[in-house]
């Protein structure tokens, strides 16, 4: 099976602060990608990586930055925290492809509150 | 730009009965695939179903069916025999055909509760 893993599920941190959530998968899957789930808004994608060290903007990038030096691990970097970055983080992989097979595994969530 | 909409923020339905999550979208392209995530408390999200849209026949896993219908943007999902472990948050998305990276745009999503 596959498994994607995020280094905390519930974190808190303080206005201004810099925090990083961290997802390692264990299927060698090309694809990694970093969501937040907020009610009523579903998932947002924030960042996504095809590969080691390649980066692309999902739809909401502001505030965040990523970083992939691994193929199995990625990281959501909040350089500065803000109250409104509270949130459930969502990491997720897929193999490269364009098959629906190519389904995307999620890990299973951090819960950030900043204060 | 792609969109999803789940109109439904909550559903209930009996044990053992039938229940239907509503999901349009908005898209230009002709083939693309649409899924339905399962998401339950406290837990990872998992794949309940997947539809291609060149596909003709709606989808099937078991006790949950799709209702694909292209013309209206529509892809509705159906869980029958409802058991007390359905009991989750349920999103459906949409990804064009042609991307490598495979980017999904989900809704935004419906909680179904189950009575026993």
């Amino acid at each position: 099976d596959v498994k994607v893993t995020q280094s905390s599920r519930y974190l808190v941190k303080r206005t201004g602060e810099k925090v990083f959530l961290e997802c390692v998968q264990d299927m060698d899957h090309e694809n990694m990608f970093w969501y937040r789930q907020d009610p009523g808004l579903g998932l947002r994608l924030i960042y996504f990586s095809y590969d080691v060290k390649m980066k692309e903007k999902g739809d909401i990038p502001e505030g965040y930055s990523v970083s992939r030096e691994k193929k199995e691990r990625f990281s959501l970097i909040l350089e500065s925290a803000s109250t409104n970055q509270t949130s459930m983080y969502l990491c997720a992989s897929s193999v490269f492809g364009q098959g629906a097979k190519d389904t995307q595994y999620f890990g299973p969530g951090t819960r950030l509150t900043v204060l | 730009a792609q969109t999803v909409t789940q109109s439904q923020p909550e559903m209930s339905v009996q044990e053992a009965e039938t229940v239907t999550l509503s999901c349009t979208y908005d898209t230009s392209e002709s083939d693309y695939y649409l899924f339905w995530y399962k998401q339950p408390p406290s837990r990872q999200m998992i794949l309940v179903i997947r539809q291609e849209a060149y596909k003709q026949q709606n989808a099937t896993e078991n006790r949950f069916s799709v209702n694909f219908q292209k013309a209206a943007k529509s892809f509705s999902l159906k869980i029958s025999d409802s058991q007390l472990g359905d009991a989750a948050m349920y999103f459906c998305a949409y990804r064009r055909i042609f991307q490598g990276a495979q980017k999904l745009v989900f809704g935004q999503g419906t909680r179904l509760t189950i009575n026993p």
